[in-house]
C-alpha cells in the first residue's frame, strides 16, 4: 500500500513569509509525528498527534510553529514569519497506534532565503 | 537526559562486514531502532530490537544490544555498494505513555571496491 506522503517535496521561501507543509499518513494510522532534520544532524522531534489532538508539542521550537490534524488523518505544519534558521528537511512519520513502529515520509526540504 | 551518540563516518571495502556503533542514555528505552537514509530520501526502517533482547538477526543484519552499557551495534555482513548511506540509531522514549524517537546524528557508511 501507499506509504507516508509529504508535499511539497521542496519549498523555497523568503524570510518573513508563511509556509504550510502537508503530510498524508499511511491509511489507518492513528498516530502522526513531525520531525525536523537540519543539515548533518539526525531528526529532532517536533510534535505528536494521536487522532486529532496534539498529545505532545514539546519539540516545537517557538510559537511561530503550529500544526493541525483536524480530521485525524492529514496533518499540516505551519510556520509563520519564517527565518533562515528554519531551513531544514521536515519529516513526517505515522504509526498504527501509540507505541507502534514509525514509518517516515520522504520529507519536505524547506529553504528560507 | 536523552542523548544518542554515533560515530560520524565508516569506510569499508565491498564484501567486508560493517559495524556501526551507538550509545544511548535513557535506561527506560523499550525499543531501539536502526534507520537508513539515502541521499535526498526519507528514513527507511531497517530493523529494531526490544530492550529485553541481546541480539536480533535479519538476513545480512545483526543487531547487538548491551543494556548494561547502553550500547547498540548494527553489523552488516557482505557489505555492498548499495549499502552506502547514512545510518541512524534511535531510541524510543515514552514520556507520559506516548512515544517519540530520539536520534543520533547518523553514521555515514562509504563502501569502496
Amino acid at each position: 500500500g501507499a506509504g507516508v506522503s509529504q508535499t511539497p517535496s521542496n519549498k523555497v521561501t523568503e524570510k518573513g513569509k508563511y509556509v504550510e507543509l502537508r503530510c498524508d499518513p499511511i491509511s489507518g494510522h492513528t498516530a502522526l509525528y513531525w520531525y525536523r532534520q537540519s543539515l548533518g544532524q539526525g531528526p529532532e522531534f517536533l510534535i505528536y498527534f494521536q487522532g486529532t489532538g496534539a498529545a505532545d508539542d514539546s519539540g516545537l521550537p517557538n510559537d511561530r510553529f503550529f500544526a493541525v490534524r483536524p480530521e485525524g488523518s492529514v496533518s499540516t505544519l505551519k510556520i509563520q514569519r519564517t527565518e533562515r534558521g528554519d531551513s531544514a528537511v521536515y519529516l513526517c512519520a505515522s504509526s498504527l497506534g501509540t507505541g507502534e513502529t514509525q514509518y517516515f515520509g520522504p520529507g519536505t526540504r524547506l529553504l528560507v532565503l | 537526559g536523552e542523548d544518542v551518540e554515533q560515530s560520524l563516518f565508516l569506510s569499508v571495502r565491498e564484501g567486508d562486514s560493517s559495524v556501526i556503533n551507538c550509545t544511548y542514555t535513557d535506561s527506560s528505552s523499550t525499543y531501539l531502532y536502526w534507520y537508513k537514509q539515502e541521499p535526498g530520501a526519507g528514513l527507511q526502517l531497517l530493523t529494531y530490537i526490544f530492550s529485553n533482547m541481546d541480539m536480533k538477526q535479519d538476513q545480512r543484519l545483526t543487531v547487538l544490544l548491551n543494556k548494561k552499557d547502553k550500547h547498540l551495534s548494527l553489523r552488516i555482513a557482505d557489505t555492498q555498494t548499495g549499502d552506502s548511506a547514512i545510518y541512524f540509531c534511535a531510541e524510543r522514549v515514552a514520556p507520559g505513555g506516548y512515544n517519540k524517537l530520539i536520534f543520533g546524528a547518523g553514521t555515514r557508511l562509504a563502501v569502496h571496491p
